[in-house]
């Protein structure tokens, strides 16, 4: 079947580390994005990338940084910057940016 | 910037109730709009969405929604709802290469 892995699906991170969150397609889109999910804020976008080695910042993107190295691939890392890093993390993609997107089932980060 | 505007964080209905949820969005030009939903442990998933023609968009489960341009309105309507749809669901509006998400309604539907 056709989808999006996150990985790991529960992640636990030391104040001052970085972590980085995996996000793999195998739908043969071009387009992946990634969200932070905190409750009652509905869905905000950090970054997002239209095409190999290419992406952009969305509306949150400070002390996060990604990479599109493989279309199959867009890993997310927080970064020791981010002051409130604990959320839940939601990897999509698309065909092309402004086509539905597809979710995948999230990664849950909490500081220790 | 685009915003989206859901009108209730929480609705409480019991089974059969007719279900209507809010939607505005900010931008006056050419959208395309999304409804998605987030069942209870699982992912988003589109419920449905319009790109043109007819402003009456059907989706899944019975869910059917109506774009008013006039109004910058997507309201998602379903005559009679169900224990299962129970959820949370995100209003979503596109503009240029990103989609800008409402902060969701929680639905319970209690049997």
């Amino acid at each position: 079947d056709g989808g999006i892995t996150q990985s790991p699906k529960y992640l636990f991170r030391k104040e001052g580390q970085n972590v980085t969150l995996s996000c793999e397609q195998n739908l043969n889109h071009d387009a992946m994005y990634w969200y932070r999910q905190d409750p009652g804020q509905g869905l905000r976008l950090i970054y997002y990338s239209q095409i190999v080695n290419d992406f952009q910042k969305g509306d949150i993107a400070e002390g996060y940084s990604v990479s599109r190295e493989k279309k199959e691939s867009f890993p997310l890392t927080v970064t020791s910057a981010q002051k409130n890093p604990t959320a839940f993390y939601l990897c999509a993609s698309s065909q092309m940016t402004g086509e539905p997107q597809h979710f995948g089932d999230g990664t849950r980060l909490s500081i220790l | 910037a685009q915003s989206v505007s859901q009108h209730n964080h929480h609705v409480i209905l019991s089974e059969a109730a007719s279900l209507e949820l809010g939607c505005n969005y900010s931008y006056g030009g050419t959208v395309n709009l999304f409804w998605y939903v987030q069942y209870p442990g699982q992912h988003l998933q589109l419920l449905l969405k319009y790109f043109s023609g007819d402003p009456l968009v059907k989706g899944i489960k019975g869910f059917e929604a109506e774009f008013i341009k006039s109004k910058f309105s997507f309201n998602l309507r379903k005559p009679s709802v169900q224990w299962s749809d129970t959820a949370e669901y995100f209003c979503a509006v596109n503009e240029y290469s990103t989609l800008t998400f409402g902060k969701g309604t929680m639905l319970l539907v209690s049997p």
